[in-house]
């Protein structure tokens, strides 16, 4: 059981390009989301999915795009890279219930730099 | 959207000391969930703690235990006995039971003293 896996860890990015990140969740969960996280403002939601074909907009969409074309596999685009999108980009997954313990699981992360 | 303040961006305590970590949230909604988040150095997000709204029972998990005020929209969290693995950023978040959104405040930096 791999829990949450996160691909790339680590990028670099020129101001202009283009890349996908990509999550992977082997629990089944239904939900998942994508957050970045910047110093001093924790994580901010930028958008997540209830569900196989499914996504909704954060707190910070603007600049990202997401697909969920399989249950498993929540991914993150970003089509033109701004230096404003350097961060820390956190991937988690949920399965919601009426009771449990309805935890979100985090993979480990990506620092994404863009110069 | 919903609100979640951590006031204290950094505190220290001594090894088997005792700290209380505070967050305030601001909602209209009466059904809600509540939790603590610790990020050590690693960056891996590790829940803590959670509390469902509805429940009066202030939640506990071994050495962590929550102050619950549901009326002042305090959620606090008390570490016994801290330990030095106890060290990093605690985050706490608010995820109403309608909808499926988590807000998270800026996080507190514990320090652990030896």
């Amino acid at each position: 059981n791999a829990g949450v896996t996160q691909t790339p860890k680590f990028r670099v990015l020129k101001t202009g390009q283009s890349m996908t990140l990509l999550c992977a969740q082997d629990m089944n969960h239904e939900y998942m989301y994508w957050y970045r996280q910047d110093p001093g403002m924790g994580l901010r939601l930028i958008h997540y999915s209830v569900g196989e074909g499914t996504t909704a907009k954060g707190e910070v969409p603007d600049g990202y795009n997401v697909s969920r074309l399989k249950k498993q596999n929540f991914l993150l685009g970003l089509e033109s890279a701004a230096p404003s999108q350097t961060s820390v980009y956190f991937c988690a997954s949920r399965s919601p219930g009426t009771s449990g313990p309805d935890t979100q699981y985090f993979g480990p992360g990506t620092r994404l730099t863009v110069l | 959207a919903q609100t979640v303040t951590q006031s204290q961006p950094e505190m220290s305590v001594q090894e088997a000391e005792t700290v209380t970590l505070s967050c305030t949230y601001d909602t209209s909604e009466s059904d809600y969930y509540l939790f603590w988040y610790k990020q050590p150095p690693s960056r891996q997000m590790i829940l803590v703690i959670r509390q469902e709204a509805y429940k009066q029972q202030n939640a506990t998990e071994n050495r962590f235990s929550v102050n619950f005020q549901k009326a002042a929209k305090s959620f606090s969290l008390k570490i016994s006995d801290s330990q030095l693995g106890d060290a990093a950023m605690y985050f706490c978040a608010y995820r109403s039971a309608n909808f499926n959104k988590f807000y998270f405040g800026s996080g507190t930096k514990l320090n652990v003293k030896p």
